[in-house]
């Protein structure tokens, strides 16, 4: 079975600039959990999205949204981008959630200039 | 903020050698997952365990859980350099309704480096 993939895998933009990153869950997986990675925060949980509704969200500004497809697919989008958004973008699939193993996917590297 | 605690935050040991990273949490917990991550790539899934499983094995892999003490341990045997890489701990807590809704509460981890 193919594994989570995430699209574009780097990405350089400028402050004030949005962003769309893509996320194919493993197949029949259901939800899809974002998570942001920086060297002082560490791994921070941004939203999971199942059946195609937004179940959970972390403590990230509104510039932080995110939707997922019919077909499970999620797209995840900041807008007005500021230097701190620098980050590693994972993503994460698993059949049902909660309470099952999260698998992530290789992550998108995002550095605002 | 995080959930979970590790400890040591850097382990340097020989190849052949045990490694045991330990981690701490604050709140009760529907499992804790345990995630290898290389050179800022993705996670890779070690191993999940359950608040009703005190102990799980995956190959040389060995997680015990003590909810009483809030706390989680992973040792990895014999170890090799190709296990250098970062060790996080992530928490499936539940919230007011006992659900968690797919969020996971990482540690800071530990970085494990294995010299051949």
């Amino acid at each position: 079975k193919a594994g989570v993939t995430q699209t574009p895998r780097y990405l350089i933009k400028t402050r004030g600039q949005q962003v769309t990153l893509s996320c194919s869950p493993i197949s029949g997986h259901r939800s899809v959990s974002w998570y942001q990675q920086t060297p002082g925060q560490g791994l921070q949980f941004l939203f999971e999205y199942f059946s195609e509704t937004q179940r959970n969200k972390g403590n990230f500004p509104g510039r932080f949204s995110g939707r997922q497809f019919s077909n499970s697919r999620s797209e995840m989008n900041v807008s007005t981008l500021e230097l701190g958004d620098s980050a590693l973008y994972l993503c994460a699939s698993s059949l049902v959630a909660p309470q099952e193993t999260q698998y992530f996917g290789p992550g998108t590297r995002l550095l605002v200039l | 903020s995080q959930q979970g605690e590790e400890d040591p935050q850097a382990l340097s040991i020989q190849e052949g050698e045990n490694a045991t990273m330990n981690c701490s949490y604050k709140t009760s917990i529907n499992n804790l997952q345990w995630y290898r991550q290389n050179s800022g790539r993705g996670l890779v899934h070690l191993i999940l365990i359950r608040s009703n499983e005190r102990e799980k094995h995956s190959g040389r892999l060995r997680v015990t859980l003590d909810t009483s003490k809030k706390s989680s341990s992973l040792l990895i045997t014999a170890s090799r350099a190709a296990d250098t890489a970062s060790y996080f701990c992530a928490t499936d807590a539940p919230n007011a309704g006992g659900t968690s809704y797919g969020k996971l509460t990482f540690g800071q981890g530990t970085i494990l480096t294995v010299h051949p």
